[in-house]
This record gives C-alpha cells, sequence and structure tokens, in this order.
C-alpha cells in the first residue's frame, strides 16, 4: 500500500534561519508530488507541485523553492525564513490510476520566532 | 481569478443532518472534492463531482451544478467525530490542480 511521509513533525525556527523539510513517498511511481501551507484556521494553499524528477512549478512566488531529487522525494526550502512563513506545510500525492484523489502526508507544523 | 466560498462555521446536533455548500469561479473546471481535516490533523478525501448529480458514500453524499458553479456536502446521521473542518476543493486551471476553499468548521454537540 501506499504511504507518505514527512518530517519533521514540528519545528521551531528562528527568523533569517534556513529551512528543509522532506517529503517521502512509498508504494508508488511517478506520482504528481505537492506541496501546500495551511495558516492557522485558514484553507490550503498550494505552493509547488511536480510532475516528475526535476521538474518544479510554483504556484505562488516567494520565500520557498521545492526539489524533487528522486522520483519519490519532495523537499522545500528556504535560505532564509521569515515570520510570515509559519504554518502547517503538507505534502500530498496523486497516483496514476486515481488523478481525482490527493494524499497528504501527516504535515509539519513550522514556527518562525 | 479563481475562488471558494463557504461558510466558516456551521452547529449542529448529534443526529441531525448538515448541509455545506461550496460555489466556486475559476477558469477550467474538471470537478469538486470534498476533504475532512480533524484539528491538528491532515485532510483525508471524502468525494469527488466531476458530473451534475449527488454520489452517496454511506453517510456522506456529495452534489454538484455545475450550471450554477455549486455543489454541497451533506453529513446524515451526525456523530461527535464528524467535528472536524470540511474543505471544497475545485480541480481546474490550466494544469488540473486543487484550488481549496477556507474551509467551514462543523462542530457536532451531544
Amino acid at each position: 500500500s501506499q504511504t507518505i511521509h514527512q518530517w519533521p513533525a514540528t519545528l521551531v525556527q528562528p527568523v533569517g534561519s534556513p529551512l528543509s523539510l522532506e517529503c517521502t513517498v512509498e508504494g508508488t511511481s511517478n506520482p504528481n508530488l505537492y506541496w501546500y501551507r495551511q495558516a492557522a484556521g485558514r484553507g490550503l494553499q498550494l505552493l509547488f507541485y511536480s510532475v516528475g524528477i526535476g521538474q518544479i512549478s510554483s504556484e505562488v512566488p516567494q520565500n520557498l523553492s521545492a526539489s524533487r531529487p528522486q522520483d519519490r522525494q519532495f523537499i522545500l526550502s528556504s535560505k532564509k525564513l521569515l515570520l510570515s512563513d509559519s504554518g502547517f506545510y503538507l505534502c500530498a500525492w496523486v497516483g496514476t490510476l486515481s488523478y481525482n484523489e490527493q494524499f497528504f502526508g501527516p504535515g509539519t507544523r513550522l514556527t518562525v520566532l | 481569478g479563481q475562488s471558494l466560498e463557504q461558510p466558516s462555521e456551521v452547529t449542529a446536533v448529534e443526529g441531525a443532518i448538515v448541509q455545506i455548500n461550496c460555489t466556486y469561479q475559476t477558469s477550467g473546471f474538471y470537478g469538486l472534492s470534498w476533504y475532512q481535516q480533524h484539528d491538528g490533523g491532515a485532510p483525508t478525501f471524502l468525494s469527488y463531482n466531476a458530473l451534475d448529480g449527488l454520489e452517496e458514500t454511506g453517510r456522506f453524499s456529495s452534489f454538484l451544478s455545475r450550471s450554477d458553479s455549486y455543489g454541497y456536502l451533506l453529513l446524515q446521521e451526525l456523530q461527535m467525530k464528524d467535528s472536524a473542518s470540511y474543505f471544497c476543493a475545485v480541480k481546474g486551471g490550466s494544469q488540473g490542480n486543487l484550488i481549496f476553499g477556507k474551509g467551514t468548521k462543523l462542530s457536532v454537540k451531544p
């Protein structure tokens, strides 16, 4: 069966520090991968998506970047965090058999102080 | 632009029926999805409607009217565990990605 992992689960970082969040998917190949951010009490904002290794599309220009070094690995990064980067970061995947259903990872709760 | 509107909060009692509405405006439309998210957890998929009409899955049903750019999620026989946030999401735009509404927080009271 397919599973999706994210780490770390929680993170507290000072303003100006770098960031690296990792997402890996098991049990599927060539998935579409997504990074979302959810501010407290708000909806999900799509940040990046990837249809394959090395292919990244950005939905919202900002302080963050994404990379896909392997088929089932998706990384979200920042060189210098801002206070506004705080939020709940969710990775999701869509399989080739069910394009209409997104499966979400457990998320990383990031607090920038 | 692309936008989705849904009520921010709904309260109901156990055993009741509740309907959460969603209206959308998007360039390109492939379907309407619903996701459930408990506090602190990740969203989980509930339903997807690509065509007009009602889709039923157990106690939950979802409806779509493409001509009205409108859909709803119907929850029957409410249980305490149904207390959660419910998001509608439109699959649209040029890439067919999901655009989420801001969510409706459902509180089920005894």
